[in-house]
């Protein structure tokens, strides 16, 4: 069964490091979501693409994170500097639905990347 | 405040019984997602609903939509040690706009 690939699955850093995660999206999606997910709370969305072009990164705080999906396949999240408050689990999801269509969008999520931050 | 409220945030019950999860949305539904995820691990998709009075199960998990409410709900029958996790609702708020927005969870322990 096709699944989104996620790394790295830990993740500890110290306050004011760069730290980056790398999403695989299952062959063939074009959307892909990076979210995250506080302990105790639902998932967040941080920023969606559909194909290589974001089609919202509106709580994507853009001061420290950057994502980027170059090639319209994997995509890349970056936090610099991390902060405490970054300790969370950063999950991406894939679906072939594209942005503006009706109908139903099963998203797929990979296992997830938790930081943890000193 | 919370887009999607789910309730209750956690639930204990002894293995075999019946419980309701239920899931509330302060906007119109343009779809409704369930999903499971166990701790720390990545979510799995359990069934989606789309109509107004749309029923689906599967196993002995059965969902519900009532558009009118805004509301769906999550019944697990006989309820099993595998049916422990955290079970979440996501929803599309924005019409066509193909992105969830999650409610904050229910936590699921079966007691044997």
């Amino acid at each position: 069964e096709a699944e989104v690939a996620q790394s790295p699955r830990y993740k500890i850093t110290e306050k004011s490091q760069a730290v980056a995660f790398w999403c695989d999206p299952i062959s063939g999606h074009a959307t892909l979501y990076w979210y995250r997910q506080i302990l105790g709370q639902g998932p967040e969305l941080l920023v969606q693409f559909q194909d290589e072009s974001v089609v919202d990164d509106s709580q994507l705080p853009k001061d420290r994170f950057s994502a980027e999906r170059l090639k319209g396949v994997d995509s890349t999240l970056k936090i610099q500097p991390a902060e405490l408050g970054d300790s969370a689990m950063y999950l991406c999801a894939s679906s072939s639905v594209y942005s503006g269509s009706s109908g139903a969008n099963v998203l797929t999520f990979g296992a997830g990347s938790r930081l943890t931050v000193l | 405040s919370q887009e999607l409220e789910q309730s209750p945030q956690s639930l204990i019950v002894q293995e075999g019984k019946n419980l309701t999860i239920n899931c509330t949305s302060s906007k119109t539904l343009y779809g409704l997602y369930w999903y499971k995820q166990k701790y720390g691990e990545g979510l799995i998709f359990l069934m989606m609903l789309q109509k107004g009075g749309e029923e689906k199960s599967h196993e002995k998990i059965t969902a519900k939509l009532d558009e009118k409410k805004q509301q769906s709900s999550l019944h697990i029958t006989a309820s099993q040690p595998s049916h422990a996790g955290i079970y979440l609702c996501g929803a599309v708020l924005i019409q066509g706009a193909q992105k969830l927005v999650f409610g904050q969870g229910t936590r699921l322990t079966i007691n044997p």
